[in-house]
């Protein structure tokens, strides 16, 4: 069964700490994974990452993926409050041929838990 | 603007009674799918579509329905609402054949008493 862990679940920090954030996952026919960043509603999307070692950044994030090791983390450097969100992982694997589906497989996504980042002032 | 639609975005019902929730998307992606958002359980897939007339289940699919008449339109219909499927829903798009993220609407909150 595929599997996806996140940690730490929670964490509280100050601005301008610098957090690192875990996704563990098992799947089969791992295809990608990504990040999302959840405030009050809709997930928005942060990164996707293909290949080991190859770190994605933007701004103050970046993200790394190790394939072999079958994980990634989500850093975010001088945090700041705008920064407090749920941040979830989700890797992507192809699915299993549906049989109505004129032979196409397509990628899944399976969502961590997440990780309740909290930045104080 | 790129988006995903969903409506409504809250509605309390009584169980047993009949809905359905709508999705959008202007996108022409060819996948769609829906979630369902519970605490401590994180985002877990309920139907996807990955073309016109072409849906399959996804992880919780009991209770549930969906059709996809429409490349941007994926309805998602609980003909026999129940308390435990009181949750937040997302409906999410993406064009999968080149492998780009999911483009998630703005959820709908659904409470059935």
């Amino acid at each position: 069964e595929d599997k996806v862990v996140q940690s730490p679940l929670s964490l509280v920090v100050h601005e301008g700490d610098t957090v690192t954030l875990n996704c563990s996952y098992e799947v089969t026919n791992f295809r990608s994974l990504l990040w999302y960043k959840q405030e009050k509603k809709a997930p928005t999307f942060l990164f996707m990452l293909t290949s080991s070692g190859i770190e994605k950044k933007s701004g103050r994030l970046s993200s790394i993926l190790d394939k072999k090791e079958l994980f990634s983390i989500l850093n975010i450097t001088a945090t700041q409050t705008g920064d407090s969100a749920v941040y979830l992982c989700a890797p992507r694997f192809r699915t299993a041929t549906p049989t109505n589906a004129g032979g196409t497989s397509y990628g899944k996504l399976t969502f961590g838990q997440g990780t309740i980042l909290t930045v104080h002032p | 603007e790129a988006q995903v639609t969903q409506n409504p975005r809250y509605l309390i019902t009584v169980t047993g009674k009949k809905l359905t929730v709508t999705c959008s998307q202007n996108m022409n992606h060819e996948y769609m799918s829906w979630y369902r958002q519970d605490p401590g359980l994180g985002l877990r897939q309920i139907y996807y579509s990955m073309n016109v007339e072409v849906t399959d289940k996804g992880d919780v699919p009991e209770g549930y329905k969906v059709s996809r008449k429409e490349k941007r339109n994926f309805p998602l219909i609980l003909e026999s609402p129940s308390p435990n499927q009181t949750s937040l829903y997302f409906c999410a798009s993406s064009n999968e054949l080149r492998g780009q993220p999911q483009h998630f609407g703005d959820g709908t909150r659904l409470s059935i008493l």
